[in-house]
């Protein structure tokens, strides 16, 4: 069964770190692109990260661009997101996400969701 | 950045009847474009992609049309697992990747 299970979330007070991991199975992970997807208390989805299959090529929305760093380990199968200097802003339910083919495009596997607060 | 919006932001409907949502694009995406499904408390779900293509094991009652910056979902007849949140998403520029604010469509 293809599955991808995020880990990590928690309660952190504003300026702190948090990192984030997406463990992938049933499925060749060092063969897809992957992403961090984010969804605010009542909101909508919002693209967070993005990286290549080696990990060469990373992508993130400006909003975050300079706190967060998405990485991977194609040995672990396992997908990261490192996120630094945390806003109130930044309180969501993270989803890792696969996609369909070797691009940033759409996203066939989501994970169930790790939800980051933070808060003082 | 492309933005998507989708309309309307709430669509009640009967079970059994037709749903027939909108996106629209800021710019032209081709054919770069994706559905989701959102059940509350779930991960989003894709539906379609290539803004007509059902995605595996997607209902045939699920169709998407539409080209450049005009996006259609329809739901041929509701059932009570498809009242739920649905967005779109293009690819076609990025990054970033863009969604649309949601739809949600409701019991009427």
């Amino acid at each position: 069964e293809v599955q991808l299970l995020e880990s990590g979330g928690g309660l952190v007070q504003p300026g702190g770190s948090l990192r984030l991991s997406c463990a992938a199975s049933g499925f060749t992970f060092s063969t897809y692109d992957m992403s961090w997807v984010r969804q605010a208390p009542g909101k909508g989805l919002e693209w967070v990260s993005g990286i290549s299959i080696s990990g060469g090529n990373t992508y993130h929305a400006d909003s975050v661009k300079g706190r967060f760093t998405i990485s991977r380990d194609n040995s672990k199968n396992t997908l990261y997101l490192q996120m630094n200097s945390l806003r109130a802003e930044d309180t969501a339910v993270y989803y890792c996400a696969k996609h369909l083919v070797n691009s940033l495009v759409m996203m066939d596997v989501w994970g169930q969701g790790t939800t980051v607060t933070v808060s003082s | 950045e492309i933005v998507m919006t989708q309309s309307p932001a709430t669509l009640s409907v009967s079970p059994g009847e037709r749903a027939t949502l909108s996106c629209r694009a800021s710019q032209s995406v081709s054919s770069n474009l994706a559905w989701y499904q959102q059940q509350p408390g779930q991960a989003p779900r894709l539906l379609i992609y290539g803004a007509s293509t059902r995605a595996t094991g997607i209902p045939a009652r699920f169709s998407g049309s539409g080209s450049g910056t005009e996006f259609t979902l329809t739901i041929s007849s509701l059932q009570s697992e498809d009242f739920a949140v649905y967005y779109c998403q293009q690819y076609k520029n990025w990054p970033p990747l863009t969604f649309g604010g949601g739809t949600k469509v409701e019991i009427k």
